[in-house]
């Protein structure tokens, strides 16, 4: 099985500000015939399902706003909230979907 | 529209079985995988299964094979999640989520989750 391990459990930011999440796989999720990572992120606010936000490592689902962003490659991804709103404040997961799936164990994001 | 209508909450004993429900629409049915998803109280999310409801191939978690059943009905665009003997531990929101066309993709469209309480 593929592990995900996210960083750091909780983190709270000012309004404005950036919040950066991060995700490590336990091996590589890089398929090297298409030179993409399968990895996803989520965001889950309270009382409501998941909502896919980014997916091969980068690239955001239709809708999600600009603010956010993926980044990282192999082994080591970053979700990155550039200017944190109010409306972000959730947990926010990663999936990989290299080898059937499997989530991170989450973090969560507060407003300072 | 992609919808995914899941059945409402349920409490049982445990012991007892359980048969849930998740219904799309707005999208060709047979042509997307269907996963589930467990989240227990106040933790984090765990895949359980996918289902291809175009010809029921089904693949499991592990953790979760041999615990539930997961199954299909193309026919009227319903996927389903099943217990025959439910446990305290089973207590968790269950979700059901749209794949793609192929077993290893993320999930778009999420249904909205039921509340399956265990207690004696």
């Amino acid at each position: 099985d593929i592990v995900m391990t996210q960083s750091p459990d909780s983190l709270a930011v000012s309004l404005g500000e950036r919040a950066t999440i991060n995700c490590k796989s336990s091996q590589s999720v890089l398929y090297s015939s298409n030179n993409k990572n399968y990895l996803a992120w989520y965001q889950q606010k309270p009382g409501q399902p998941p909502k896919l936000l980014i997916y091969w490592a980068s690239t955001r689902e239709s809708g999600v706003p600009d603010r956010f962003s993926g980044s990282g490659s192999g082994t080591d991804f970053t979700l990155t909230i550039s200017s944190l709103q109010a409306e972000d404040v959730a947990v926010y997961y990663c999936q990989q979907y290299y080898y059937t799936l499997t989530f991170g164990g989450g973090t969560k994001v507060e407003i300072k | 529209e992609v919808q995914l209508v899941q059945s409402g909450a349920e409490v049982k004993k445990p012991g007892e079985s359980l048969k849930i429900s998740c219904k799309g629409s707005g999208y060709s049915f047979t042509s997307y995988w269907i996963g589930w998803v467990r989240q227990m109280p106040g933790k984090g999310l765990e895949w359980m299964g996918i289902i291809y409801p175009g010809d029921s191939d089904t693949r499991y978690n592990p953790s979760f094979q041999g615990q539930v059943t997961i199954s299909a009905d193309k026919s009227i665009t319903t996927a389903y999640l099943q217990w025959s003997s439910l446990k305290a531990s089973d207590t968790a929101i269950y979700y059901c989520a749209r794949g793609e066309v192929v077993p290893a993709a993320p999930f778009d469209y999420w249904g909205q989750g039921t509340l399956v309480t265990v207690s004696s």
